[in-house]
């Protein structure tokens, strides 16, 4: 079945620098994923929708210079987390549609990464 | 705007079985999805309802009435390791995924 890939799982980085957030699909192009965010005992929110070859759409809430993102092939997506600040450790989770040669009237409807634990210190 | 509502928590006995209610509200509407959620672990899908009734996979099963903006996760002969949090989701035709707030279920021996 259609796989995608997250990494790395889990980082820690120091208060002002930035990290980088890769999502591949591996067996399929995927010309938009997602990009979720989840905060302890809450739930999967949408930042953004990221779209190959054109600019990613944020949802609102969500600033676009501070998460920076990249949808450069059909196979690979970034997410990376500018100047990063204790507050933005989180629970980072991407997901892709699948193709239409792996959609199935039972589901699933996305294929998600495996997730990133970020920790800011 | 997408909302969507479920208990925040549950809790059953070991071999019962549970129902968890969802409702939403949504423009587009193309599917409803069931994730479970262990601790520190990623979202795995469970279920998807696309069209009215009942999908049945193994001891989970996933009812959704589009009419109602309605629907359920019934998890049947309960077992330990299903304590964990469950989260209905919605899918618009534009591919997006809108998940609820989730519900923590309690499994007790």
């Amino acid at each position: 079945g259609a796989v995608v890939s997250q990494h790395p799982s889990r980082v820690i980085c120091k208060s002002g620098t930035s990290v980088k957030i890769e999502c591949r699909s591996l067996d399929f192009q995927a010309t938009t994923m997602f990009w979720y965010r989840q905060f302890p005992k809450q739930s999967l929110m949408l930042m953004a929708t990221s779209n190959e070859g054109s600019k990613a759409t944020y949802e609102q809430g969500v600033e676009k210079d501070k998460f920076l993102i990249n949808h450069a092939s059909l196979t690979l997506s970034t997410l990376t987390v500018t100047s990063a600040h204790p507050e933005d450790s989180s629970f980072y989770i991407c997901s892709a549609p699948p193709p239409p040669s792996h959609r199935r009237r039972e589901g699933p409807e996305a294929f998600f990464g495996q997730g990133t634990r970020l920790t800011v210190v | 705007g997408q909302s969507l509502e479920q208990p925040s928590e549950v809790t059953a006995v070991e071999g019962a079985i549970v129902q968890i209610n969802c409702t939403y509200q949504t423009s587009g509407f193309y599917g409803l999805s069931w994730y479970q959620q262990h601790d520190g672990g990623a979202p795995t899908f469970l279920s998807y309802n696309a069209l009215d009734g009942l999908e049945e996979t193994g001891r989970f099963s996933s009812f959704l009435s589009r009419s109602d903006s309605y629907g359920y996760l019934l998890l049947q002969e309960l077992q330990m390791k299903d304590s964990a949090s469950y989260f209905c989701a919605v899918s618009n035709r534009d591919d997006k995924i809108i998940f609820g707030k989730g519900t923590r279920l309690h499994i007790l021996p």
